[in-house]
């Protein structure tokens, strides 16, 4: 089976442009977060969405957005990028919202 | 405020040697804590996740502890081997949340011939 797959890999935008970035779990899991990982730091909580909705929020602005699709992928949204955003941008989805979260290789965003 | 502290924050060792990482967290109330091995730019995969009632659990060479009346826990590394080099995070989750994990910022581990 395929494990959670992210897209796409590297990415590279300016200040002020919005991008978008893909997920898509693992065949049966529900559940999608997203997580914010700046270079050294651990992981930061961004969404999860279970069944299409969204059951968590981390402190982000709402520069960020994200949504779930009825085959339960997941695409986050950033708006007006800031040099800030630049880190890797991680999707783990799993069962049930307790679940253990499997993450997929991520998607690093690099903001000029 | 819910947090996850490790140490020590890098750790370089010869090959074949043990090592043990540390975990310290103030999320309450508890629910489960994950050990998860995170290779350079790459997303984080599960070792180890033991509840409330469980003190030790293993995965070949990694075995993790878990005290909660201390509120801490340990990764043992037994005959490391050149691929664990990696970053080693904490992860602890809070019960009757919407799986909000706290993260801790992880140990660096470099093993070295």
């Amino acid at each position: 089976d395929a494990g959670v797959t992210q897209s796409p890999t590297h990415l590279i935008k300016t200040r002020g442009q919005q991008v978008t970035l893909r997920c898509s779990p693992i065949s049966g899991h529900k559940s999608v977060s997203w997580y914010q990982q700046v270079l050294g730091q651990g992981p930061q909580f961004i969404f999860q969405y279970y069944e299409k909705e969204e059951r968590g929020r981390g402190n982000f602005p709402d520069r960020f957005s994200a949504r779930q699709f009825p085959n339960y992928s997941s695409e986050l949204n950033v708006n007006a990028l800031l040099l800030g955003d630049s880190a890797l941008y991680l999707c783990a989805s799993s069962l049930g919202r307790e679940k253990t979260q499997y993450f997929g290789p991520g998607t690093r965003l690099l903001v000029l | 405020k819910n947090q996850v502290e490790q140490s020590p924050q890098s750790l370089i060792i010869l090959e074949g040697k043990n090592c043990t990482l540390q975990c310290n967290y103030t999320v309450s109330p508890f629910s489960n804590l994950r050990w998860y091995k995170q290779d350079t730019g790459r997303g984080p995969v599960s070792l180890t996740i033991m509840t409330f009632s469980e003190n030790t659990k293993s995965n070949g060479r990694y075995t993790a502890t878990l005290d909660a009346d201390t509120k801490q826990s340990s990764l043992h590394i037994t005959a490391s081997q050149l691929s664990d080099s990696a970053s080693y995070i904490c992860v602890v989750s809070a019960a009757g949340t919407a799986s909000k994990l706290t993260f801790g910022t992880g140990t660096r581990l470099q093993v070295t011939l």
